[in-house]
Order: C-alpha cells, then sequence, then structure tokens
C-alpha cells in the first residue's frame, strides 16, 4: 500500500546531541512537510518542501533543518535537541495542483516521538 | 486571534447518544474545510471533507456556515470506537497549507 513512513517511531537523545528523523513516501507527492506537535496543541508546521524548494515557516528555530535529497525522501534535523523540543514530529504530503479529486488532502506518516534527557 | 479555534472539550458521551461540535476559523477568504481524526499518539487521519450544502459520511455530518464563519461535526449513535480528538482543518485561499485546530476530544462511555 502506497503510504508514508517514519522512522524511528521513538526517538531519545540527549540535551544537546544531534538527531536526524527520517521520513520516506511512496505516494509519489511532490510536497513533502514537517510538524511538530506537542500535547493537546494543534500540528505546527516547521516547514515544507514544494518539489525542491524548501519553504521555511517565519517562526521555526534555526535549530531546526531539512534535507530532500529526492521525491522519496525528506529529513528533519535537530542541531541542538533542547528540552522543549521533545515533541511528536509529523511528516506528511500532499499533492497540490495534480487535479485528483484528494489534492487537498495530507496524508501522515505515524510521527516520531522525540524524548530528550 | 488563532486561525483555527475549536472547543477543546472533553465531550463525555454515552454510546447511542449523538455529539456535535463546532470550530470557528478566522480568514474568511477559506476555502475547504476538513475534519480530521487523531487517535491518542497516533497521526491526524482524514475524516471528511466539509461542503458548503452540508455532508454526511454514514453516522458523521458536517455542516458549512461561512458567514459565520464556522464549520461543525455532528456524530449520531456514538461507538466506543469514536473516541478520539477531532481537528478541525482549514485550507486558505490560494495556498496549500492547512490550518489546523488544536482539536476537540470525544470520549465515548459503555
Amino acid at each position: 500500500d502506497a503510504m508514508v513512513i517514519q522512522n524511528p517511531r521513538y526517538q531519545v537523545t540527549q540535551f544537546g546531541k544531534p538527531v536526524t528523523l527520517s521520513c520516506s513516501q511512496t505516494l509519489n507527492h511532490n510536497v513533502m512537510y514537517w510538524y511538530q506537535q506537542k500535547s493537546s496543541q494543534a500540528p505546527k508546521l516547521l516547514f515544507h518542501y514544494y518539489d525542491k524548494d524548501f519553504n521555511n515557516e517565519a517562526d521555526t528555530p534555526d535549530n531546526f533543518q531539512s534535507r530532500r535529497p529526492n521525491t522519496s525522501f525528506c529529513f528533519l534535523d535537530i542541531r541542538s535537541p533542547g528540552l522543549g523540543d521533545a515533541a511528536m514530529y509529523l511528516c506528511a504530503t500532499s499533492s497540490p495542483g495534480s487535479g485528483g479529486h484528494d489534492q487537498e488532502t495530507q496524508y501522515f506518516g505515524p510521527g516520531t516521538r522525540l524524548l530528550v534527557l | 486571534r488563532k486561525e483555527v479555534e475549536q472547543d477543546p472539550g472533553p465531550f463525555n458521551v454515552p454510546e447511542g447518544a449523538t455529539v456535535a461540535f463546532n470550530c470557528t476559523y478566522s480568514n474568511s477568504a477559506s476555502q475547504s474545510f476538513f475534519w480530521y481524526r487523531q487517535d491518542c499518539r497516533k497521526e491526524p487521519k482524514l475524516l471528511m471533507s466539509v461542503y458548503s450544502s452540508g455532508n454526511e459520511d454514514g453516522r458523521f455530518t458536517a455542516q458549512l456556515n461561512r458567514a459565520s464563519q464556522y464549520i461543525s461535526l455532528l456524530i449520531r449513535d456514538s461507538k466506543l470506537s469514536d473516541s478520539a480528538t477531532y481537528l478541525c482543518v482549514v485550507l486558505p485561499a490560494n495556498d496549500y497549507k492547512l490550518s489546523f485546530g488544536a482539536g476537540t476530544t470525544v470520549t465515548v462511555r459503555a
């Protein structure tokens, strides 16, 4: 089945130790998003790639970076995790402008829950 | 003011009951509206899109009121499996990035 996959599902890191979260998709969607979601809050968009074009949200800290080496994969790098970065990180994809009936729908991966010690 | 606001609940209802809740949005030019469902510690999943005329999908009914800028979700004959957080999601005009509400939690008890 076509899907969005995130690894690992759970990640424990130490304060200040760089960590990378990965996302892959088999949907062949041109847009990939990274969200941060904390308990009882809305998912907060960090940035997204439209094809190869990187789009950062204005309030995303510099501590968060992303890479998209090809259509299928996207990575979230947290350079120096702080205690406040503990959250669920969700990857999503969509295909705006594709003309399909679900072009506005975002498909989410299962998320990576990050714990910072 | 947040772009999308929801009553966080929780709405605690017995099995078989009807539960309904609203969501308001601030951008009058918003073009598309959705309800996503999110189970505890899981990812959001699309429940249904919301059309101008209102629409049903089984026990779920969604309504849109553009004049008052709110959408609603009604769940009839609640099941235990309906327990989840329901996220109100809005797509602004000329955009593809979604705006999420913080969610309304529904708990259906036996």
